[in-house]
């Protein structure tokens, strides 16, 4: 049963504050996304990242960094948190085992700040 | 880029059926995901579809056409607990292997 964890399901934050959002997968994906989604905008990609120090700007990544040390974790940073960024943050993790395609998705992060 | 298009709310009666459809600029097109979402979770993975046709799982069935950028997903039997929204996302063909979302379709399921 593939498995993908966020470190916090709810966080409070100020504005300006250094946010460090953490997600692992246990199944060896080489994929891993960071999503944000806000009502009525559906899902929106931040960054991704395709392997081990690689990392790639989605589509949304401005006020964001992240950091993908090891396979299994994939970590989004909000350098100076704003409230603009009061948001549910989603991780996932990718696999194509015998040519099917399939994401996965952690429980999410609600962040608020104030 | 990529533009997804699904109604923004349903309703429907227990043990109907209800169908709810996505459409999606077919340029670029790779595949076409569903997933459910119930309020304050993170979205669970409902199906797959790349070839045309329908892919029927349990009560759940997947239809896609790519010529026509279409898709369905239609819920047979409907059970209280299928009140969700539900989410149509296309994978495009550019490499990032990441999907591109509709804002989603909140079902709500009535006695």
């Amino acid at each position: 049963d593939v498995k993908v964890t966020q470190s916090s399901r709810y966080l409070v934050k100020r504005t300006g504050e250094k946010v460090f959002l953490e997600c692992v997968q246990d199944m060896d994906h080489e994929n891993m996304f960071w999503y944000r989604q806000d009502p009525g905008l559906g899902l929106r990609l931040i960054y991704f990242s395709y392997d081990v120090k690689m990392k790639e700007k989605g589509d949304i990544p401005e006020g964001y960094s992240v950091s993908r040390e090891k396979k299994e974790r994939f970590s989004l940073i909000l350098e100076s948190a704003s409230t603009n960024q009061t948001s549910m943050y989603l991780c996932a993790s990718r696999t194509h085992a015998a040519g099917r395609e399939t994401q996965y998705f952690g429980p999410g992060t609600r962040l608020l700040v104030l | 880029g990529q533009n997804i298009d699904q109604p923004t709310e349903m309703t429907a009666t227990e043990g109907a059926i209800v169908q709810i459809n996505c459409t999606y600029q077919t340029s670029g097109f790779n595949g076409l995901f569903w997933y459910q979402q119930h309020a304050g979770e993170a979205p669970t993975f409902l199906s797959y579809n790349v070839l045309d046709g329908l892919e029927e799982k349990g009560r759940f069935s997947s239809f896609l056409s790519r010529s026509k950028g279409y898709s369905y997903l239609l819920l047979k039997e409907l059970q209280m607990k299928d009140s969700a929204s539900y989410l149509c996302a296309a994978l495009m063909d550019t490499g990032r292997r990441a999907l591109t979302f509709g804002s989603g379709t909140r079902l709500q399921v009535q006695p």
